[in-house]
This record gives structure tokens, C-alpha cells and sequence, in this order.
């Protein structure tokens, strides 16, 4: 079946630091996929995505590129600040055999960022 | 204009009741998804409805039971409620039913049952 793995959290960094989150996947199919972000208190919200091999997905300075050889889609934010506060999801959709769309999601990475 | 609407926001209720959680999209997508969040975090899929229909139900107690009446609802309903289905519940919609564009979470239920 289809599987995500995030890099442990909780990740926690200075304003201005680099950010960088690791995905891994495993899917049947060709999958698309996703980073959501969840701020405290509210439900996901779409961050970026990618379709296809190759695609780089990117909004709000953040970045994560679809690599099929490696299988992953790691998230990537040169600068951050304290509002990218928030627990981030690495997710794929599968189209292929029974997934019907159905997202799954890794384990989410609680990110934390300091003045 | 909320675009995914779930009601309500919180629900604290007994054990052995039963409760309903109604979720409300306007993006006029076909498809709609429930979803759990346990207090881990992790995320996993409970129902699909594609256009009024079931398409997915994964391995959920029968005591949850998903109704939409027509495509823009979807409710759902939980008997006997457990200690254990204490958690946050979203739901989503999807303009395709292959999941490629990406959802619309609503903001979630949470529900704790004391």
C-alpha cells in the first residue's frame, strides 16, 4: 500500500534560519503530491504540490521538488519566520487502483521558529 | 465565504451518546471526504462520497455512519460514542475525484467524549 515518511519533529529554529523537511514515499502508482500546513487551531491548508516527476511546487518562499528516483519531496524554505510556525504534512493522492484520490498523509513535523 | 464549513467546532459529550458533526462546501466540487486527527496528529481517511455516492470507506466501526443528502453535505453520524473517538474530525472536498488538485479542509470538529 501507499506510505509517507516525515522526518521527526519537532524541528525547532531561529528566524532567518534554513528550513529543510524530508518526505519519503511509497506508492503503487504514479502519485501527485502534497505539503499541507496546519496553524494552531484550524484545519489543513493546501501549501504546495507537485503532479509529476520533476515538478517543483512553490508558495510563500516555500519550495519541494518531486524526485521519482529517490521516491521523495522534501520541503525547503531559505528564510523562515516566526509565522511559519505550524505543523506541516508531507501527502500523496494515488489515482490508481482502489485510492479513489484518498490523501496519505505522513506523520506530520511540528515546526516551531524563534525571533 | 467559508468554503468548507463543519458544525459544530467543538463537542463534548457522554459516553453511550449519539452525535452528529454536518459539513457544508459552496466550491460546487463532487467530491467529499471525512477525516481523523488523532492526538498524535496523524491524519487518516474515514469516508469518500463522489457525487452522493460512497466510494471509500475504510476500516471505521459501524457506529459511523456518513449521509449526504446531496453534494454539498456531507454529515456524520456517531452512535454509542466512545472514550476512544475522541478526536478531531475534518472534513474536505476535492474537484476531482482522482485527488490530484488537492483538498479544501474545513476546520475542523473537535470531539471529546467524557
Amino acid at each position: 500500500g501507499n506510505s509517507v515518511t516525515q522526518m521527526e519533529g519537532p524541528v525547532t529554529l531561529s528566524e532567518e534560519a534554513f528550513l529543510t523537511i524530508n518526505c519519503t514515499y511509497t506508492a503503487t502508482g504514479y502519485p501527485s503530491l502534497f505539503w499541507y500546513v496546519q496553524y494552531p487551531g484550524e484545519g489543513l491548508q493546501l501549501l504546495l504540490k507537485a503532479t509529476k516527476a520533476d515538478d517543483k511546487g512553490s508558495n510563500k518562499g516555500f519550495e519541494a521538488t518531486y524526485r521519482k528516483e529517490t521516491t521523495s519531496f522534501h520541503l525547503e524554505k531559505g528564510s523562515v519566520q516566526v509565522s511559519d510556525s505550524a505543523v506541516y504534512f508531507c501527502a500523496l493522492s494515488d489515482a490508481g487502483g482502489t485510492s479513489y484520490g484518498k490523501l496519505t498523509f505522513g506523520q506530520g513535523t511540528i515546526l516551531t521558529v524563534h525571533p | 465565504d467559508t468554503a468548507v464549513s463543519q458544525t459544530p467546532k467543538y463537542l463534548v459529550t457522554q459516553m453511550g451518546n449519539d452525535k452528529s458533526i454536518k459539513c457544508e462546501q459552496n466550491l460546487g466540487h463532487d467530491t467529499m471526504y471525512w477525516y481523523k486527527q488523532d492526538s498524535k496528529k496523524f491524519l487518516k481517511i474515514m469516508f469518500s462520497y463522489n457525487n452522493k455516492e460512497l466510494i471509500i470507506n475504510e476500516t471505521v466501526p459501524n457506529r459511523f455512519s456518513p449521509k449526504s443528502p446531496d453534494k454539498a453535505h456531507l454529515n456524520l453520524h456517531i452512535n454509542s460514542l466512545e472514550l476512544g473517538d475522541s478526536a478531531v474530525y475534518f472534513c474536505a472536498s476535492s474537484q476531482d475525484s482522482a485527488g490530484r488538485v488537492g483538498y479544501t479542509f474545513g476546520s475542523g470538529t473537535r470531539l471529546t467524549v467524557v
